[in-house]
């Protein structure tokens, strides 16, 4: 059962204009989530994280927005650029007991930006 | 600094050979992750290690095998693979303390015939 969901495995935006990836979460005890870019052919990259102790943390064109009470996370991408064209993956820290660094990670969103 | 690297970038096997993937980081990193990424399944970790000395299965471990040779190596084994272990394998580390993220090799694909 998925504990990190990303409904929509595609996405198409025109350039210029906002990405909004969402991802939602069935764990209430998930503490920390990130967001990774991954381009064909080469391992996922790390963009932005947030900790549950905020709501939003920005960084440049990307900004995380975090809804506790919905179980729901969403990356804005502003504005769109084609080298943005890449698969998103959400990923949460499983539980926060002790040092615990394993991620759970969602199936992807496949994000394509148009010219 | 190169980050994580694998080798080899492309393999193919036949039913049952056995063969090591490599992992070495070189940000002094704690911890370092296998993970295998197949279609529509995300990313499912395979084993991990969180300090020099330590492994621990993940989510998918059955069929492999892991060392962590130092810290900064850290290689994932099959001993008789199977066309079920046909996949992509990323190695990733992460450094101790607050910060969570983990670094990503270019991943090795691996075909089982």
């Amino acid at each position: 059962d998925q504990q990190v969901k990303q409904n929509s495995p595609s996405l198409s935006v025109q350039e210029g204009r906002i990405s909004i990836l969402n991802c939602d979460y069935t764990n209430s005890m998930f503490d920390y989530f990130l967001w990774y870019k991954k381009y064909p052919a080469e391992g996922p990259t790390f963009l932005i994280s947030i900790s549950s102790i905020k709501d939003k943390n920005e960084d440049g064109r990307f900004t995380v927005f975090l809804n506790k009470s919905a179980k729901h996370l969403s990356l804005h991408i502003v504005p769109s650029q084609p080298g943005d064209s890449a698969v998103y993956f959400c990923a949460a820290r499983g539980n926060n007991a002790g040092n615990n660094r394993k991620l759970i990670w969602g199936l992807g969103t496949s994000l394509a930006v148009n010219p | 600094n190169a980050g994580v690297t694998q080798t080899p970038k492309f393999q193919v096997l036949k039913t049952g050979q056995s063969m090591t993937l490599q992992c070495a980081q070189d940000m002094n990193h704690n911890s370092m992750y296998w993970y295998r990424q197949d279609p529509g399944m995300g990313l499912r970790l395979i084993y991990y290690s969180a300090s020099e000395g330590t492994t621990d299965k993940g989510e998918v471990p059955n069929g492999y095998n892991v060392s962590r040779l130092n810290k900064r190596e850290f290689s994932l084994r099959l001993e008789s693979a199977a066309p079920s272990q046909t996949s992509v394998y990323f190695c990733a580390s992460s450094e101790a303390g607050r910060r969570l993220e983990q670094y990503f090799g270019p991943g090795t694909r691996l075909t089982v015939t």
